[in-house]
């Protein structure tokens, strides 16, 4: 069974400092690995989606690694601003499913 | 991109009633859609898988005859939480993705539905 895990659970920074989000899994037979938003009471907005194939993406400030043989993903958000203040999800496609961690609470600090 | 509509977004039932929750891909044909439940604070936990036109797959733990989940075309899924509790109050999300691994896509999600029983 794909067991995720995210790490800090929480992190409060500074405006403008970058963010680092770690996110590593159990097994490596995945499909792919996607980074998601999510904003109290609200749904999952997805913010990147990497292939398997794929060491990494970006979008804006935004960059996703991923090592699939170690097990990781990282997660950067460049120059930080209080609207990225948020909860953010790591999710493993796998056994045709999504398999989530726990999540990174993020405050971003004006 | 793909959106998924989910509604309602949220809904309060008396404890006993039956509630439906409807889960729309609106630009994509959503060969496989996902119902989640989160609790305060907590990660998302799947419930079931549903393929268009098969009966949904439910995880361990979950009752197939209390959360009723028909997925009856390529666009539309509903969750039905039949005789209500209060412990079933929670936030529900559905997923849909064109393909069961995702695909080029990835999953969308919709925006939940906070159902509160009282």
């Amino acid at each position: 069974k794909q067991e995720v895990t995210q790490i800090p659970a929480a992190l409060s920074v500074p405006e403008g400092e970058n963010l680092v989000l770690n996110c590593s899994f159990t097994d490596s037979a995945i499909y792919n690995l996607q980074w998601f938003r999510q904003d109290p009471g609200k749904g999952l907005t997805s913010l990147l989606l990497i292939q398997s194939s794929q060491r990494e993406q970006t979008s804006g400030r935004l960059n996703a690694s991923l090592d699939k043989s170690s097990g990781r993903s990282t997660l950067y958000i460049a120059a930080s601003q209080p609207g990225d203040s948020a909860t953010y999800l790591c999710a493993v496609g796998d056994d045709y499913k999504l398999s989530f961690g726990a999540g990174t609470t993020v405050t971003v600090r004006a | 991109g793909a959106v998924v509509s989910q509604h309602p977004s949220r809904v309060i039932c008396k404890s006993g009633t039956s509630v439906k929750i409807e889960c729309r891909s609106l630009d994509f044909q959503a060969t496989t859609m996902f119902w989640y439940r989160q609790f305060p604070k907590q990660s998302l936990m799947l419930m079931a898988t549903s393929n268009e036109g098969s009966k949904a797959t439910y995880e361990q733990g979950v009752e197939k005859d209390k959360f009723l989940i028909n997925h009856a075309s390529l666009t539309l899924s509903t969750l039905t939480v039949t005789s209500a509790h209060p412990e079933d109050s929670s936030f529900y999300i559905c997923s849909a993705t064109r393909t069961g691994t995702g695909g080029s896509d990835g999953y969308t999600f919709g925006s939940g539905t906070r159902l509160t029983v009282v």
